[in-house]
């Protein structure tokens, strides 16, 4: 039972480049979320995902798009990178919302030059 | 105003330490608490989860939580170098689908 995985674990992206950040969860949860963390900001939702086929946005959606096409894979897109989005970037899933408890991936570190 | 207020620090203690981390919030709402530890370079794992108020004992953690007050609180006893890490209180509400994080408060625990 791996709980969720997260690659890369680090990258460094050109201004104007795009790439997707991977995310896979073996516990069969429902809910999954992409949350950034930068220094002094606490976590920031970016998407969240209720189930298979469904998302929908968080805080901070801009600049980033997800798709869930099946229970376990929740991959973020980054279009067009920019500085801004120099980040560390968790993966995180639930099996239900509110009072569930929600299980983070290790992380995936981003800096855009 | 922030929904969740949480001081960075850092904090450092001496080995042996009782160690108080706190947040405050705005939205009576909340029922849900947690407290969450963050090694370094690592993600965030559960440490402590309350429901609506009262205290709640886990080994050396205690977590307590003052609705009235909108306060809550994490105890460390006996403190270890192992309990160094960034600890983030979150919160919800029934309804939401999301946890509001505090920024988190760094500790250090001195050999």
């Amino acid at each position: 039972n791996a709980g969720v995985t997260q690659t890369p674990k680090f990258r460094i992206l050109k201004i104007g480049q795009s790439m997707t950040l991977q995310c896979a969860q073996d516990m069969n949860h429902n809910y999954m979320y992409w949350y950034r963390q930068d220094p002094g900001m606490g976590l920031k939702l970016i998407y969240y995902s209720v189930g298979a086929g469904i998302t929908d946005k968080g805080e901070v959606p801009n600049g980033y798009n997800v798709s869930r096409s099946t229970t376990e894979d929740f991959p973020l897109r980054l279009e067009l990178a920019a500085p801004s989005q120099t980040s560390v970037y968790f993966c995180a899933s639930s099996y239900g919302t509110t009072g569930n408890t929600i299980y983070f991936g290790e992380g995936s570190w981003l800096t855009v030059v | 105003q922030k929904e969740v207020e949480q001081d960075p620090g850092p904090l450092s203690v001496p080995e042996g330490a009782i160690v108080s981390l706190n947040c405050t919030y705005s939205n009576s709402a909340f029922q849900y608490f947690m407290w969450y530890r963050q090694y370094s370079r690592k993600g965030p794992e559960l440490l402590m989860y309350t429901y609506s108020s009262g205290n709640k004992e886990d080994g050396r953690f205690t977590a307590q939580v003052d609705k009235s007050s909108k306060y809550i609180s994490l105890f460390i006893r006996d403190s270890q170098p192992s309990d160094s890490a960034t600890y983030l209180c979150a919160m919800s509400h029934p309804g939401a689908n999301n946890l509001f994080f505090g920024t988190g408060t760094r500790l250090t625990v001195i050999p």
